[in-house]
């Protein structure tokens, strides 16, 4: 079956520990995204990649970083940086930028 | 920048009841709108896209407008059932950007 698949689903991080968060489709799509949920707010976008091997920083891609080295991969790491990771993760991909997304099912990360 | 606002944040409503959720936005050149559901602690499920260029999109008991001009999509739910229960989130990709902007979403919950 076509589809995002996310890893995890439930991840628990100590602070000041790194932790990667994986996201892998088989769409053939070209752009992919990471977007974080908060209870009560909507989705943010945290990266996003339209092509192997370049990316950009979303509204919200301070204490992150991702990678891009191949097209059906776009893994995210939440650094120590990153002062409140608590939240859910969602990986999303379209065909070009400006069609349909679609989503995994998403990561949740706990600081424990 | 692109706002995207979503009314009624929560809906509660009798089985068999016709409903309407609303969406709007502040920026009117967008690309496409995307309506989505998710239900708790999962990935979103896409429902309905609607081009730019289109008014509207109907997919099963679903039906999707989208007025351009002024800023605004409803989302038109027909004779709901408890499996609709979930939350609904409307989001616009607007031009020259590869963003999904994201309301806040509606709770939306049908009681037998």
């Amino acid at each position: 079956d076509g589809g995002i698949t996310q890893s995890p689903k439930y991840l628990f991080r100590k602070e000041g520990q790194n932790v990667t968060l994986s996201c892998e489709q088989n769409l053939n799509h070209d752009a992919m995204y990471w977007y974080r949920q908060d209870p009560g707010q909507g989705l943010r976008l945290i990266y996003y990649s339209q092509i192997v091997n370049d990316f950009q920083k979303g509204d919200i891609a301070e204490g992150y970083s991702v990678s891009r080295e191949k097209k059906e991969s776009f893994p995210l790491t939440v650094t120590s940086a990153q002062k409140n990771p608590t939240a859910f993760y969602l990986c999303a991909s379209s065909l070009e930028g400006d069609t349909e997304a679609f989503f995994g099912q998403g990561t949740r990360l706990t600081v424990v | 920048k692109q706002e995207v606002t979503q009314i009624p944040a929560a809906l509660s409503v009798p089985e068999g009841e016709n409903l309407v959720l609303n969406c709007s936005f502040t920026d009117s050149a967008i690309y496409n709108l995307q309506w989505f559901r998710q239900d708790p602690g999962k990935g979103l499920t896409s429902l309905l896209l609607i081009q730019s260029s289109q008014r509207e999109q109907t997919s099963g008991r679903l039906n999707a407008s989208l007025d351009k001009s002024s800023g605004r999509s409803t989302l038109y739910i027909a004779a709901s059932q408890p499996g609709d229960s979930a939350t609904y989130l409307c989001a616009v990709r607007s031009y020259n950007t590869d963003k999904l902007i994201f309301g806040t979403g509606t709770r939306l919950q049908v009681f037998p």
